[in-house]
């Protein structure tokens, strides 16, 4: 999926600081940054409908979200921890006011050393 | 997860065969998706479905509301079938919920 580009591909980190960055060339209003563990479905960090923060699932406060313009979402992470190795995924839909579908970028893959 | 639980939670095919995967929802669910994750990582969307089903290729699935499930048919498998299929469910209040996934493999 060439629409919705992810950066970096793979993360390698021990106590530092990183941004994650994702851009959809797709039009779409509305942005997620998911997390996926080893052997899980993915799982909500972070929902943004037209830049605005709509929902914030609980999520440690080292990982802090971003939405400069409305094709772009950051992550920025501090201090990671070895629990926050997982793959991140950006994704983006249509909308969030009505159930629209989703679409994934490749990932990020973070690894805590 | 609780909400959407998907069966068979692995399966093993010989290529050429059918099989099916179920997701039984304990939400009011109003619209599905169907993922393939492979083995390098990516989420390909395969359907997205109001209730009534939907056909490419090999792949069939469809959704009913009132029964609160969703399938997905898979037919006549390959090997590049094999990876995890994730079902997705919305609900009335725009929320999303996965289910566990299938872990697919198909052998030659």
């Amino acid at each position: 999926n060439t629409k919705i580009t992810q950066s970096p591909r793979y993360l390698i980190l021990g106590r530092a600081n990183k941004s994650l960055e994702c851009e959809q060339h797709l039009g779409h209003n509305a942005m997620y940054w998911y997390k996926q563990s080893a052997e899980k479905p993915p799982e909500l960090m972070f929902l943004y409908n037209l830049k605005q923060l709509i929902r914030n699932e609980t999520v440690p406060s080292r990982f802090i979200p971003e939405c400069p313009d409305s094709s772009k979402l950051l992550l920025h992470i501090s201090a990671v921890d070895p629990e926050d190795s997982a793959v991140y995924f950006c994704a983006s839909s249509q909308s969030r006011v009505s159930n629209e579908r989703l679409f994934f970028g490749h990932g990020t893959k973070l690894s805590v050393l | 997860g609780d909400k959407v639980k998907q069966s068979p939670s692995a399966l093993s095919l010989q290529e050429g065969t059918n099989s099916a995967l179920r997701c039984n929802f304990s939400i009011a669910a109003t619209t599905v998706q169907w993922f393939l994750q492979n083995p390098r990582g990516s989420l390909i969307n395969l359907f997205y479905l109001v209730p009534g089903t939907k056909e490419n290729g090999r792949l069939k699935s469809a959704f009913d509301s009132k029964e609160s499930y969703s399938t997905l048919h898979i037919r006549d498998a390959q090997l590049e079938d094999s990876g995890t299929y994730f079902c997705a469910a919305w609900n009335s209040n725009n929320r999303i919920f996965f289910g566990d996934g299938t872990q697919l493999v198909v052998k030659p």
